[in-house]
């Protein structure tokens, strides 16, 4: 099983451009989310979903729009970049929203913004 | 309000126990979770205690949970170099069960 797949890894991105962010996942999980991760911040949710069809904000959304049109894909596009943008982001998938499931990661992508 | 607190780094010889600590605010808190990052990868859920439970061993893992003071722990025995990675201490809101709060995470290296 490939588990939570981000693409792409790495990427340098211009003040103001626009950019999305892959995740797709394989094992049918109906909740996914996105955090991004800054120094000594530790993970702060961005959005997530609950279902195709179903998006909800997280704790920092500006700036930030997703969408689930199926269950396996759950993209998170930068409108316009700056370079308070610049983290590294993580996708995440659960079983569903049930407290205890555990989150499945994917392995990030680096994000900078000059 | 809602956070959670690590120290940030954590120095331990190998072969000794690491013990990391976590500091919560939501007593309500239902799950609390350990996971573990290692370098260029995303988080692997280590382990994770529910909120009735005081104490929970799995292999060289023991994590503890004092409710009154709001405090979580996780022991490493005979910590390996293996072992050298950032740990997270999460806790789920009970408000909002899809919503898991982070610490900023302990930096656990190894001294041979």
């Amino acid at each position: 099983n490939a588990g939570v797949t981000q693409t792409p890894k790495f990427q340098v991105l211009k003040t103001g451009q626009s950019m999305t962010l892959q995740c797709a996942q394989d094992m049918n999980h109906e909740y996914m989310s996105w955090y991004r991760q800054d120094p000594g911040m530790g993970l702060r949710l961005i959005h997530y979903s609950v279902g195709a069809g179903i998006t909800d904000q997280g704790e920092v959304p500006n700036g930030y729009n997703v969408s689930r049109s199926t269950t396996e894909d759950f993209p998170l596009r930068l409108l316009s970049a700056a370079p308070s943008q610049t983290s590294v982001y993580f996708c995440a998938s659960a079983v569903n929203r049930g407290e205890g499931q555990p989150q499945h990661f994917g392995d990030g992508t680096r994000l900078s913004i000059l | 309000g809602e956070d959670v607190e690590q120290s940030l780094f954590l120095s331990v010889r190998e072969g000794d126990s690491s013990v990391i600590n976590c500091t919560y605010t939501d007593s309500s808190s239902t799950y609390l979770y350990w996971y573990k990052q290692e370098p260029g990868a995303g988080l692997q859920l280590l382990t994770y205690i529910f909120s009735n439970m005081d104490m929970k061993q799995d292999q060289r893992l023991t994590v503890l949970l004092n409710k009154k003071d709001k405090h979580l722990s996780l022991r490493i025995a005979d910590t390996q170099t293996g072992d050298s990675a950032i740990y997270f201490c999460a806790e789920t809101v009970y408000s909002s069960a899809s919503k898991i709060i982070f610490g900023s995470g302990t930096r656990l290296s190894i001294r041979p």
